[in-house]
Protein backbone atom coordinates (compact mmCIF):
# COMPACT_ATOMS: atom_id res chain seq x y z
CA UNK A 1 0.00 0.00 0.00
CA UNK A 2 1.28 3.67 -1.02
CA UNK A 3 1.50 6.13 1.80
CA UNK A 4 3.88 8.57 4.02
CA UNK A 5 5.75 6.86 7.18
CA UNK A 6 6.84 9.08 10.19
CA UNK A 7 8.39 6.85 12.65
CA UNK A 8 8.69 6.62 16.03
CA UNK A 9 4.98 7.71 16.94
CA UNK A 10 6.17 9.23 20.24
CA UNK A 11 9.85 10.34 21.07
CA UNK A 12 11.35 11.64 24.22
CA UNK A 13 14.13 13.41 24.27
CA UNK A 14 16.77 15.67 27.15
CA UNK A 15 16.98 19.20 26.34
CA UNK A 16 20.70 20.34 24.72
CA UNK A 17 19.76 16.75 22.35
CA UNK A 18 19.55 17.16 18.36
CA UNK A 19 17.07 14.63 17.33
CA UNK A 20 15.96 13.38 14.05
CA UNK A 21 12.66 12.66 12.82
CA UNK A 22 11.77 9.93 9.88
CA UNK A 23 9.26 10.69 7.14
CA UNK A 24 9.26 8.24 4.11
CA UNK A 25 6.88 8.61 1.18
CA UNK A 26 6.37 5.77 -1.63
CA UNK A 27 3.55 7.55 -3.13
CA UNK A 28 6.40 9.24 -6.20
CA UNK A 29 5.20 12.16 -4.94
CA UNK A 30 7.30 15.41 -5.58
CA UNK A 31 6.75 17.93 -2.80
CA UNK A 32 7.24 17.20 0.63
CA UNK A 33 6.35 19.37 3.78
CA UNK A 34 7.26 19.61 7.60
CA UNK A 35 4.58 21.14 9.60
CA UNK A 36 4.66 21.64 13.40
CA UNK A 37 1.12 21.81 15.85
CA UNK A 38 1.32 22.81 19.40
CA UNK A 39 -1.92 22.08 21.07
CA UNK A 40 -5.23 23.54 19.93
CA UNK A 41 -3.37 25.53 17.10
CA UNK A 42 -2.93 25.26 13.28
CA UNK A 43 -0.56 23.89 11.42
CA UNK A 44 2.53 26.06 11.24
CA UNK A 45 5.24 24.76 8.02
CA UNK A 46 8.58 24.45 8.96
CA UNK A 47 10.63 23.77 6.16
CA UNK A 48 9.49 22.44 2.20
CA UNK A 49 10.64 20.67 -0.67
CA UNK A 50 9.33 20.90 -4.59
CA UNK A 51 12.50 18.26 -5.70
CA UNK A 52 15.22 16.36 -4.43
CA UNK A 53 18.23 18.60 -3.26
CA UNK A 54 16.34 21.40 -2.76
CA UNK A 55 14.10 22.79 0.54
CA UNK A 56 12.39 25.78 1.22
CA UNK A 57 12.31 27.46 4.57
CA UNK A 58 8.77 27.99 5.96
CA UNK A 59 7.91 30.60 8.23
CA UNK A 60 9.15 28.98 11.50
CA UNK A 61 12.69 27.27 10.27
CA UNK A 62 14.68 29.14 13.48
CA UNK A 63 15.91 25.56 14.85
CA UNK A 64 15.21 23.25 12.36
CA UNK A 65 17.49 21.46 9.48
CA UNK A 66 16.25 18.88 6.74
CA UNK A 67 17.90 17.20 3.78
CA UNK A 68 16.44 15.39 0.81
CA UNK A 69 18.65 13.46 -0.63
CA UNK A 70 15.86 10.85 -2.07
CA UNK A 71 12.34 11.26 -3.33
CA UNK A 72 11.40 9.02 -1.08
CA UNK A 73 12.59 10.72 2.60
CA UNK A 74 12.74 14.30 4.17
CA UNK A 75 13.88 13.62 7.61
CA UNK A 76 13.93 16.78 9.70
CA UNK A 77 16.20 16.99 12.86
CA UNK A 78 15.33 19.61 15.58
CA UNK A 79 18.51 21.09 17.32
CA UNK A 80 19.29 22.07 20.51
CA UNK A 81 19.04 25.47 19.06
CA UNK A 82 15.03 25.15 18.80
CA UNK A 83 13.37 26.54 22.39
CA UNK A 84 10.86 24.97 22.64
CA UNK A 85 10.64 21.78 20.64
CA UNK A 86 8.03 19.99 22.61
CA UNK A 87 4.98 19.83 20.10
CA UNK A 88 3.12 17.11 17.47
CA UNK A 89 4.97 17.17 13.97
CA UNK A 90 3.31 16.48 10.80
CA UNK A 91 5.10 15.14 7.91
CA UNK A 92 3.28 15.68 4.16
CA UNK A 93 3.62 14.86 0.80
CA UNK A 94 2.11 15.75 -2.71
CA UNK A 95 2.21 15.30 -6.11
CA UNK A 96 3.27 18.68 -7.18
CA UNK A 97 2.10 22.43 -6.36
CA UNK A 98 -0.86 23.10 -4.23
CA UNK A 99 -3.28 22.40 -7.54
CA UNK A 100 -2.55 18.47 -5.40
CA UNK A 101 -4.04 17.39 -2.23
CA UNK A 102 -1.40 16.65 0.53
CA UNK A 103 -1.51 13.49 2.33
CA UNK A 104 -0.08 13.34 5.85
CA UNK A 105 1.71 11.11 8.35
CA UNK A 106 0.79 9.96 11.24
CA UNK A 107 2.81 11.84 13.15
CA UNK A 108 5.43 12.16 15.78
CA UNK A 109 5.02 13.18 19.02
CA UNK A 110 7.88 14.70 20.75
CA UNK A 111 8.42 16.09 24.34
CA UNK A 112 11.50 17.41 25.32
CA UNK A 113 12.11 17.91 29.10
CA UNK B 1 -0.01 35.62 6.27
CA UNK B 2 -1.85 33.05 7.85
CA UNK B 3 -5.70 33.13 6.52
CA UNK B 4 -8.09 33.43 9.77
CA UNK B 5 -11.53 31.11 10.42
CA UNK B 6 -15.01 31.52 12.02
CA UNK B 7 -16.52 30.52 13.55
CA UNK B 8 -13.40 29.02 16.24
CA UNK B 9 -15.58 26.83 17.65
CA UNK B 10 -18.83 25.31 16.64
CA UNK B 11 -22.08 22.77 18.29
CA UNK B 12 -24.03 21.03 16.52
CA UNK B 13 -26.96 18.58 17.30
CA UNK B 14 -26.84 15.90 15.10
CA UNK B 15 -28.63 17.04 11.49
CA UNK B 16 -28.07 20.77 11.45
CA UNK B 17 -25.82 22.95 9.27
CA UNK B 18 -22.79 24.31 9.98
CA UNK B 19 -20.82 27.07 8.10
CA UNK B 20 -16.97 27.49 8.03
CA UNK B 21 -15.27 30.71 6.86
CA UNK B 22 -11.67 30.99 5.70
CA UNK B 23 -10.58 34.69 4.86
CA UNK B 24 -7.56 35.97 3.16
CA UNK B 25 -5.82 39.75 3.36
CA UNK B 26 -4.05 38.73 0.01
CA UNK B 27 -5.53 37.34 -3.11
CA UNK B 28 -5.71 33.33 -3.36
CA UNK B 29 -4.77 31.09 -5.74
CA UNK B 30 -6.26 28.36 -4.39
CA UNK B 31 -7.91 26.24 -1.52
CA UNK B 32 -7.80 23.32 0.46
CA UNK B 33 -9.82 21.93 3.28
CA UNK B 34 -8.85 19.33 5.41
CA UNK B 35 -10.62 17.52 8.65
CA UNK B 36 -8.30 16.68 11.64
CA UNK B 37 -9.54 13.73 14.37
CA UNK B 38 -7.88 14.37 17.55
CA UNK B 39 -4.34 12.76 17.51
CA UNK B 40 -4.37 12.09 14.38
CA UNK B 41 -3.11 13.47 10.78
CA UNK B 42 -5.45 15.83 8.67
CA UNK B 43 -7.36 14.34 5.85
CA UNK B 44 -8.26 16.13 2.47
CA UNK B 45 -11.22 17.04 1.64
CA UNK B 46 -11.51 18.96 -1.29
CA UNK B 47 -9.50 21.82 -3.33
CA UNK B 48 -11.09 24.82 -5.18
CA UNK B 49 -9.35 27.06 -7.11
CA UNK B 50 -9.33 30.72 -8.90
CA UNK B 51 -12.41 30.96 -10.91
CA UNK B 52 -15.44 31.30 -7.76
CA UNK B 53 -15.66 27.39 -8.19
CA UNK B 54 -18.04 25.44 -5.80
CA UNK B 55 -17.64 21.24 -5.17
CA UNK B 56 -19.31 18.91 -3.56
CA UNK B 57 -18.71 16.00 -1.48
CA UNK B 58 -21.35 14.36 -0.21
CA UNK B 59 -23.11 16.46 1.95
CA UNK B 60 -19.86 18.87 2.16
CA UNK B 61 -19.60 21.13 -0.18
CA UNK B 62 -17.21 24.43 -0.56
CA UNK B 63 -17.28 27.80 -1.97
CA UNK B 64 -14.39 30.12 -3.11
CA UNK B 65 -15.46 33.78 -3.62
CA UNK B 66 -12.12 35.10 -5.28
CA UNK B 67 -13.20 38.94 -5.00
CA UNK B 68 -13.53 38.18 -0.93
CA UNK B 69 -10.80 36.55 -0.95
CA UNK B 70 -12.35 33.95 1.25
CA UNK B 71 -13.93 30.49 1.17
CA UNK B 72 -16.95 29.10 2.57
CA UNK B 73 -17.13 25.13 3.61
CA UNK B 74 -21.04 24.10 4.02
CA UNK B 75 -21.89 21.32 6.55
CA UNK B 76 -25.08 19.95 6.02
CA UNK B 77 -27.52 17.21 7.87
CA UNK B 78 -24.46 17.16 9.91
CA UNK B 79 -23.66 12.82 11.56
CA UNK B 80 -21.46 12.27 14.25
CA UNK B 81 -18.42 11.69 12.13
CA UNK B 82 -18.28 15.14 11.10
CA UNK B 83 -16.67 16.08 14.12
CA UNK B 84 -13.02 17.51 14.40
CA UNK B 85 -11.11 20.42 13.47
CA UNK B 86 -11.35 22.06 10.42
CA UNK B 87 -8.27 23.57 8.40
CA UNK B 88 -8.62 25.60 5.19
CA UNK B 89 -4.80 25.68 3.33
CA UNK B 90 -4.09 28.12 0.90
CA UNK B 91 -1.64 29.13 -1.39
CA UNK B 92 -0.89 32.54 -2.92
CA UNK B 93 0.88 32.38 -5.97
CA UNK B 94 2.47 29.51 -7.35
CA UNK B 95 5.80 27.98 -6.05
CA UNK B 96 4.58 30.18 -2.79
CA UNK B 97 4.78 29.02 0.83
CA UNK B 98 1.46 26.77 1.90
CA UNK B 99 -0.20 28.29 4.60
CA UNK B 100 -2.68 26.48 6.88
CA UNK B 101 -5.82 28.34 8.65
CA UNK B 102 -6.10 29.10 12.25
CA UNK B 103 -8.61 26.07 12.33
CA UNK B 104 -12.62 25.46 13.53
CA UNK B 105 -13.17 22.63 16.00
CA UNK B 106 -16.85 21.22 15.50
CA UNK B 107 -18.40 19.21 17.62
CA UNK B 108 -21.84 17.32 16.37
CA UNK B 109 -23.79 15.65 19.47
CA UNK B 110 -26.53 13.24 19.60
Amino acid sequence: DGGITQSPKYLFRKEGQNVTLSCEQNLNHDAMYWYRQDPGQGLRLIYYSQIVNDFQKGDIAEGYSVSREKKESFPLTVTSAQKNPTAFYLCASSPGDSLYEQYFGPGTRLTVT
Amino acid sequence: QQPVQSPQAVILREGEDAVINCSSSKALYSVHWYRQKHGEAPVFLMILLKGGEQKGHEKISASFNEKKQQSSLYLTASQLSYSGTYFCGTEYGTGNQFYFGTGTSLTVIP
